[in-house]
């Protein structure tokens, strides 16, 4: 079945540094891309997509890149900040198929020291 | 507009105990999801409903079960509760077929 594999950190960084956190897939279709993000005591957010091969999503700084070749969609922000502490999770969702069902990494915890 | 609401947020019950756990999704919105979170396995997906019908469901016992109402409300059920049970579980609704998803602050089930 499809699956997503990402980093599982957790990452800690200093402010205004750069940030990656990688992400693979596995999946039989052609599916549409998420990253989503999950803040302390919240539930998750989405912080940016891309549905088909070579779309870039961006929001708030991060971008990511829809590889087909290379079957990822690696998260980046070249400069992070205290607030951008949280849990990041990769998605992936065969909408195709008729349904909202997501498939999520297991979430990669991101610390931003001052 | 408001978001999506889940009740109760915290709950405490026991082993072998049941459990209802409600979802208000976003207005117009039809399509309703529930996703468990532990830390161990992370988010898995339990099921989806559109329009009062079960479009998808995951790979969960039959203790695990749902229902959608005609105003898109949402309640899942889960019977006889272990403690593996325990876990903050996610509502989360949407407009259309877009996977984009909003999602509900969760409520926490601790079972004893």
């Amino acid at each position: 079945g499809d699956s997503v594999t990402q980093m599982e950190g957790p990452v800690t960084l200093s402010e205004e540094a750069f940030l990656t956190i990688n992400c693979t897939y596995t999946a039989t279709g052609y599916p549409s891309l998420f990253w989503y993000v999950q803040y302390p005591g919240e539930g998750l957010q989405l912080l940016l997509k891309a549905t088909k091969a070579d779309d870039k999503g961006s929001n708030k700084g991060f971008e990511a890149t829809y590889r087909k070749e290379t079957t990822s969609f690696h998260l980046e922000k070249g400069s992070v900040q205290v607030s951008d502490s949280a849990v990041y999770f990769c998605a992936l969702s065969d909408v195709g198929g008729g349904s909202e069902k997501l498939v999520f990494g297991k979430g990669t915890k991101l610390t931003v020291n001052p | 507009k408001a978001g999506v609401t889940q009740t109760p947020r915290y709950l405490i019950k026991t082993r072998g105990q049941q459990v209802t756990l409600s979802c208000s999704p976003i207005s117009g919105h039809r399509s309703v999801s529930w996703y468990q979170q532990t830390p161990g396995q992370g988010l898995q997906f339990l099921f989806e409903y559109f329009s009062e019908t079960q479009r998808n469901k995951g790979n969960f016992p039959g203790r695990f079960s749902g229902r959608q109402f005609s105003n898109s409300r949402s309640e899942m059920n889960v019977s006889t509760l272990e403690l593996g049970d325990s876990a903050l579980y996610l509502c989360a609704s949407s407009l259309s077929a877009t996977g984009e998803l909003f999602f509900g602050e969760g409520s926490r089930l601790t079972v004893l």
